[in-house]
């Protein structure tokens, strides 16, 4: 079975500091894929980020970074110098090669305050 | 913006109701996913199609049925609802990538 678990349910930081949102998973496939969301006060999902279970390369995206470490079943999200826009809640999910469900998180709400 | 279509943005009807949500997928994307998203159960997966066919089935209950058009875009078919019924339900369109990109979402409001 698959199954994303976000520890964190809420976090609030202050507007510049660095934030690292959570995101353990669980499967026994071998092929399976990573993924981060976020979800804005508008309420739409904008994806972010695709890692496959082949590619534990850490990525950077100007203030966003994941990290990939299979030896833990962790992908966590850290973003740098945070602002006031990165209010959201944040969902990991999980997509197992074969299986069209994709599993999301509870996922993190984050609030950044001026 | 995702290029994914969702209408209504908001529906707003009474139990034992009937409601359609139409979905229009991204160009080129002939997957189509439907979720719910509840407070007390989260983002929860519910069908997917493909080119047409029924591909896979989540949690969607008896009640609720889909189905994808020629043209690609779905409808997601709720029936006989119930006040729990009430969620933002969205859409989601693929290609191979397995990156869902996601509508805006209609938000129902049964009362």
């Amino acid at each position: 079975a698959q199954k994303v678990t976000q520890a964190q349910t809420e976090i609030s930081v202050v507007e510049k500091e660095d934030v690292t949102l959570d995101c353990v998973y669980e499967t026994r496939d071998t092929t399976y894929y990573l993924f981060w969301y976020k979800q804005p006060p508008s309420g739409e999902l904008v994806f972010l980020i695709r890692r496959n279970s082949f590619d534990e390369q850490n990525e950077i995206s100007g203030r966003y970074s994941w990290n990939f470490q299979k030896s833990t079943s962790s992908f966590n999200f850290t973003i740098t110098a945070s602002q006031v826009v990165d209010s959201a809640v944040y969902f990991c999910a999980l997509s197992v090669f074969g299986n069209n469900d994709m599993r999301f998180g509870a996922g993190t709400r984050l609030t950044v305050k001026p | 913006d995702s290029g994914v279509t969702q209408t209504p943005k908001h529906l707003i009807t009474a139990t034992g109701q009937r409601v359609t949500l139409r979905c229009s997928p991204r160009s080129g994307d002939l997957s189509v996913y439907w979720y719910q998203q509840s407070l007390d159960q989260g983002l929860q997966f519910l069908i997917q199609y493909y080119n047409g066919e029924e591909r896979a089935k989540g949690n969607i209950l008896e009640r609720f049925s889909a189905q994808q058009f020629p043209d690609l875009h779905s409808e997601l078919n709720l029936s006989s609802l119930e006040l729990g019924d009430s969620a933002l339900y969205f859409c989601a369109s693929s290609v191979d990538d397995r990156a869902l990109h996601f509508g805006n979402g209609t938000r129902l409001t049964v009362t």
